[in-house]
């Protein structure tokens, strides 16, 4: 593909339902983000990807979520329990070959509405 | 505390004329610092960076910005902006490990 894609786009989970955020990254891009975006802000850092190893994880806000890339290339991010606070737009991004240092390739996000 | 902070919620210039958008940011060490806009249903899209070296860098669409170590600042600039430069930008630096952390955006608006 030429960019980050995400599925879906939109998200309308009940509160208390388990939802799962799919991101595709660009092909061979080792480093993969996860942010969180709440309207009319910037994006937070919630974890981070090298290859198949989840390096950090500190900005994940609760152990109501989870995020893992089992293969190296796609990864979920899955919020267990939703709740309202968790109404946002999640963001992916990719870049290549390591680490922050590089930019960022974002895909389009997720939006998610928490009912 | 390693921080990002973009003054100005909007900035409003005139096609034509020259545009700054300001950033500070506070970080330990030596930072790197990126721009990234973001136009209407459209994903964040990287504009330009400063790793090290020379302190003006140059990036796409004919925007540049000036890393200042002393005022901790690295605001984005055009010498003429275009209306189709009205979109929502983003400072953002490098932190610790791999964190990244952006500011809250600012909205330019250009007027015709």
């Amino acid at each position: 593909g030429a960019g980050v894609s995400q599925s879906p786009r939109y998200k309308v989970a009940k509160r208390g339902q388990d939802v799962a955020l799919r991101c595709d990254p660009i092909s061979g891009h080792v480093s993969l983000f996860w942010y969180q975006q709440a309207l009319g802000q910037g994006p937070e850092f919630l974890t981070y990807f090298q290859n198949e190893a989840q390096l950090d994880k500190s900005g994940l806000p609760s152990d109501r979520f989870f995020a893992e890339r089992p293969e190296g290339s796609v990864s979920t991010l899955k919020i267990q329990r939703t709740q309202q606070e968790d109404s946002a737009v999640y963001l992916c991004a990719s870049s290549s070959p390591f680490g922050g240092i590089y930019e960022q390739y974002f895909g389009p996000g997720t939006r998610l509405t928490v009912t | 505390a390693q921080s990002v902070a973009q003054p100005e919620d909007q900035v409003n210039v005139a096609e034509g004329n020259p545009l700054t958008v300001k950033c500070t940011y506070s970080v330990s060490g030596n930072p790197y610092l990126f721009w990234y806009v973001q136009y209407p249903n459209r994903g964040l899209q990287f504009l330009l960076k400063y790793i090290t070296g020379d302190n003006l860098v140059k990036g796409s669409y004919g925007f540049e910005a000036e890393f200042n170590k002393s005022q901790t600042s690295f605001h984005l600039k055009k010498p003429s902006a275009l209306v189709s430069d009205s979109a929502l930008y983003f400072c953002a630096v490098r932190a610790g490990g791999f964190k990244t952390i952006f500011g809250a955006g600012t909205r330019l608006f250009v007027k015709a």
